[in-house]
């Protein structure tokens, strides 16, 4: 069946530092990759996704590429904020029904 | 444009009792759909609606839980009789199927604590 495995959290950062949260699939065919964030006291939101290998979906200064010889969609950002504090779950739709598949998510903290 | 809406945020309740949980998607989106998040893991679908009908509930426990969406608008979830493992944040997220970007729409979600 499908599956997202994602590094696991909380990770904690000072401003500035660059990121990266691992995210690693399997699933059958080719699937569609998404990163969602759920900011404290919000709903889940589309941060970027990739449709096909090769694929760099970026937003808000984040970015992730879809490698399929390594089947991972790594979440990586330059430097961040305090603002970018949040989980952030990796997840995969593939084959109809446009059901996501979703990682337990990955905690973010970033301080001053 | 309204996101989606969901009530109540938060329910407390005794095991064996039931809850219900609304959820009101964004106006013109046919599907539907409402996910289990328990701390600690990812959100796990439940069932899916396309309007109206049932497009997937094979993770739905449909021994204690109930869905529907008779109008093909907004749409309840029922829990009855409630378990321990029932604690969770319950999740309803819309999408629009004719502009379909694949991007799922999710309320604040109901937080469930069952005593």
């Amino acid at each position: 069946g499908n599956s997202v495995t994602q590094m696991e959290g909380p990770v904690t950062l000072s401003e500035e530092a660059f990121l990266t949260i691992n995210c690693t699939y399997t699933a059958t065919g080719y699937p569609s990759l998404f990163w969602y964030v759920q900011y404290p006291g919000e709903g889940l939101q589309l941060l970027l996704k990739a449709t096909k290998a090769d694929d760099k979906g970026s937003n808000k200064g984040f970015e992730a590429t879809y490698r399929k010889e390594t089947t991972s969609f790594h979440l990586e950002k330059g430097s961040v904020q305090v603002s970018d504090s949040a989980v952030y779950f990796c997840a995969l739709r593939a084959g109809g029904g446009n059901k996501l598949t979703f990682g337990t998510g990955t905690q973010l903290k970033v301080e001053l | 444009e309204a996101g989606v809406a969901q009530s109540p945020r938060y329910k407390i309740i005794e095991k064996r009792q039931s809850v219900a949980f609304w959820c009101n998607p964004i106006s013109g989106h046919a599907t539907l759909y409402w996910y289990q998040q328990i701390l600690g893991q990812g959100p796990k679908l439940l069932i899916q609606f396309q309007n109206n009908g049932v497009v997937d509930d094979s993770q739905l426990p449909k021994d204690r839980f109930s869905a529907e969406r008779l109008k093909g608008v907004d749409s309840t979830l029922k829990i009855q009789p409630a378990k321990l493992e029932d604690s969770a944040v319950y999740l309803c997220a819309s999408r629009d199927r004719v502009i379909n970007t694949g991007e799922l729409f999710f309320g604040e979600g109901s937080r469930l604590t069952v005593l």
